[in-house]
């Protein structure tokens, strides 16, 4: 089955700065990857994906990119803010769409 | 999301009781999954349905139950829970519309085996 690593583990930037988390992934047929958010308290909440036509996405402050061939994939945020603050999820999943498989998550600080 | 509703948020139970999770959601959802959440495993996949007679093991389903009595509503049980069992529960929902879609998650139950 796929099994999806997610690095690093936690992440403490300062206010300002970017921040990148990288995920890899084993079976070749996964074509979608979400990233989900997850605030204290809180489940995780979508915040971008990427289907495998697509090298590259943006959306305000946060992109993600893939690399089907390496494959892997990255999240990338830039300017962070304190509310930027959570755990992050990659994830990837194939064609049925109906298993999900998470890394391990990325717990990242923004300190002002 | 006040749309996916779990209870209870938080239980501490004994070693061999039986548990249950119960999730109801508002948003119309035919998709319902359970996860649990463990520290640096991330997310992984318990029991997922795609319809009210559908129920389908997912990667970690030994140990657990489920009953989806309605579209609205679906349950995780613990038939004899275990100290290994401590972890964080999620409920989710997603709509069948294609098969790239957004999952709704609840809030979590936080449950303790004692």
């Amino acid at each position: 089955g796929e099994n999806v690593e997610q690095h690093p583990s936690t992440l403490s930037v300062q206010e300002g700065d970017s921040a990148v988390i990288k995920c890899t992934y084993s079976d070749s047929a996964s074509n979608y990857f979400p990233w989900y958010k997850q605030e204290l308290g809180k489940g995780p909440q979508l915040i971008i994906d990427i289907r495998s036509n697509v090298g590259e996405k943006k959306d305000q402050r946060i992109a993600v990119t893939l690399n089907k061939t390496a494959k892997h994939f990255s999240l990338h945020i830039t300017e962070t803010q304190p509310e930027d603050s959570a755990v992050y999820f990659c994830a990837a999943t194939n064609n049925a769409g109906n298993m999900l498989t998470f890394g391990g998550g990325t717990r990242l600080m923004v300190k002002p | 999301d006040a749309d996916v509703t779990q209870t209870p948020r938080n239980r501490i139970t004994k070693t061999g009781k039986r548990i249950m999770l119960e999730c109801s959601q508002t948003k119309g959802h035919d998709r319902m999954y359970w996860y649990r959440q463990d520290p640096g495993l991330g997310l992984r996949l318990i029991y997922y349905s795609f319809d009210v007679k559908d129920i389908n093991k997912g990667e970690i389903s030994d140990g657990y139950s489920v009953s989806r009595q309605a579209q609205a509503k679906f349950s995780l049980s613990l038939e004899s829970a275990i100290p290994n069992q401590t972890a964080l529960y999620f409920c989710a929902t997603s709509p069948s519309s294609g098969p790239y879609n957004e999952q709704f998650f609840g809030p979590g139950t936080r449950l303790t085996v004692l």
